[in-house]
């Protein structure tokens, strides 16, 4: 079975700081995929970033980085220099490669960036 | 628009009635998947289709709902006699293929379904 733990509910930040979104993962398997993705208030689910299990490297677009750790199943996603339109609910998933590939969600994690 | 397209964006229904939910997937896609999220929750996987088969529907409530891929038009997520917990967004998403590297999946703007 697979399991994603976004234990922060709510972040409420002032514009300019940086923030961090946790996710943990649960799984047996030794070939997987985690992903990202964004639902800002107008509703729909934006993707952001793909990541399999065999590449640990740190992934950096614009403002946004993420750093995956295979030793501590984290798979953590931090906004620098953030701004208002970041404000939106983030879900961290998690797929196996074997059977259906179904990715499996946390259960979110509600930013809110302040002017 | 090459998005996978859902419509109706809003649907109120009564209780008791039937709500149907169409996909169109990405264009040369052919896997479709439905998630549901309720209010306060996360996305919680329901069924994932193929053109004219259902490979996994083990998230679907086993009374009510049913789901289809037909060979020529959208996916149907039909819900009959709808109760006032139905109430949810429900997305669709699309993906290319099955298998390493390919599964990244790119989700509508979801159906928002209100039962009064």
């Amino acid at each position: 079975a697979q399991k994603v733990t976004q234990a922060q509910t709510e972040i409420s930040v002032v514009e300019k700081e940086d923030v961090t979104l946790d996710c943990v993962y649960e799984t047996r398997d030794t070939t997987y995929y985690l992903f990202w993705y964004k639902q800002p208030p107008s509703g729909e689910l934006v993707f952001l970033i793909r990541r399999n299990s065999f590449d640990e490297q740190n992934e950096i677009s614009g403002r946004y980085s993420w750093n995956f750790q295979k030793s501590t199943s984290s798979f953590n996603f931090t906004i620098t220099a953030s701004q208002v339109v970041d404000s939106a609910v983030y879900f961290c998933a998690l797929s196996l490669s074997g059977g259906s590939y179904i990715p499996t969600f946390g259960r979110g994690t509600s930013l809110i960036v302040h002017p | 628009n090459a998005g996978v397209m859902q419509n109706p964006r809003h649907l109120v229904r009564r209780r008791g009635q039937e709500a149907r939910l169409r996909c169109s997937p990405m264009k040369g896609h052919s896997h479709v998947y439905w998630y549901r999220q309720l209010p306060e929750e996360g996305l919680k996987f329901m069924v994932y289709l193929q053109k004219e088969n259902i490979i996994d529907e083990s998230g679907m409530p086993k009374e009510r709902f049913s789901a289809e891929f037909p060979k020529e038009g959208p996916s149907i997520l039909r819900i009959q006699q709808v109760v006032r917990g139905d109430s949810a967004a429900y997305f669709c998403a699309s993906s290319q293929q099955q298998g390493p590297g390919e599964n990244t999946i790119y989700f509508g703007e979801g159906s928002w379904l209100t039962v009064v």
